[in-house]
């Protein structure tokens, strides 16, 4: 069955960085993208663009260009996330999920990972 | 790309069908049949529910059904029951590989 698993909860201080990764099992995993959405506490969900897995090639989305960068390690089936110069304003929980080329919708979603930003 | 325009809430009684509507521009909504629905319980991630306006992914019941008109996509929820109650998204492709999700709709069943 197709699962995307995400690593765990992370508490960083202002200026530092973060890597989330998200693992995918059950599926050829260059044979589709993956979102990345951000959902702030109490907050919608905004989607934060994707990545090809299968080139490497992101796509962001407005807003989320410089700090944010999305990679890929095909030979484990995992994309990453990373926030360099986190801010307060970055806490929330980060999903990925799973998008099917030429195609718009996400169909399959991580647990998703919270990251908190706090002196 | 601005955020598509839901109701901050709908409700309904069980057994009652409870439409909610996601207004976008001619830009993603209206343009593109790339209409899609998500339902998230709390601190749960989001599940897939509909795509490209009007279409259910396997597993997901038939009370679920989406339409769209213009510029406005809708989700209707028939023969509401309890646990339906949920926040629900819309999205929307904008072009150029951008998406946009709506607000949210927090649906409560009364």
């Amino acid at each position: 069955q197709v699962q995307l698993v995400q690593s765990g909860s992370e508490l960083k201080t202002p200026g530092a960085a973060v890597k989330v990764s998200c693992k995918a099992s059950g599926y050829t995993f260059t044979n589709y993208a993956i979102n990345w959405v951000r959902q702030a506490p109490g907050q919608g969900l905004e989607w934060m663009g994707w990545i090809n897995t299968n080139t490497g090639d992101p796509r962001y989305a407005q807003g989320f260009t410089g700090r944010f960068v999305f990679s890929v390690d095909s030979s484990v089936s995992t994309t990453y996330l990373q926030i360099s110069s986190l801010k307060a304003e970055d806490t929330a929980v980060y999903y990925c999920a799973r998008k099917t080329r030429g195609t718009y919708y996400a169909d399959y979603w991580g647990q998703g990972a919270l990251v908190t930003v706090s002196s | 790309q601005s955020a598509l325009t839901q109701p901050p809430s709908a409700s309904g009684s069980p057994g009652q069908s409870v439409t909610i509507s996601c207004t976008g521009t001619s830009s993603d909504v209206g343009a593109y049949n790339y209409v899609s629905w998500y339902q998230q319980y709390p601190g749960k991630a989001p599940k897939f529910l509909i795509y490209e306006v009007n279409k259910r992914p396997s597993g997901v019941p038939d009370r679920f059904s989406g339409s769209k008109s213009g510029n406005t996509a809708s989700l209707t929820v028939s023969g509401l029951q309890a646990e339906d109650e949920a926040d629900y998204y819309c999205c929307s492709y904008g072009g150029s590989n951008n998406l946009v999700f709506g607000g949210g709709t927090k649906l409560t069943v009364l």
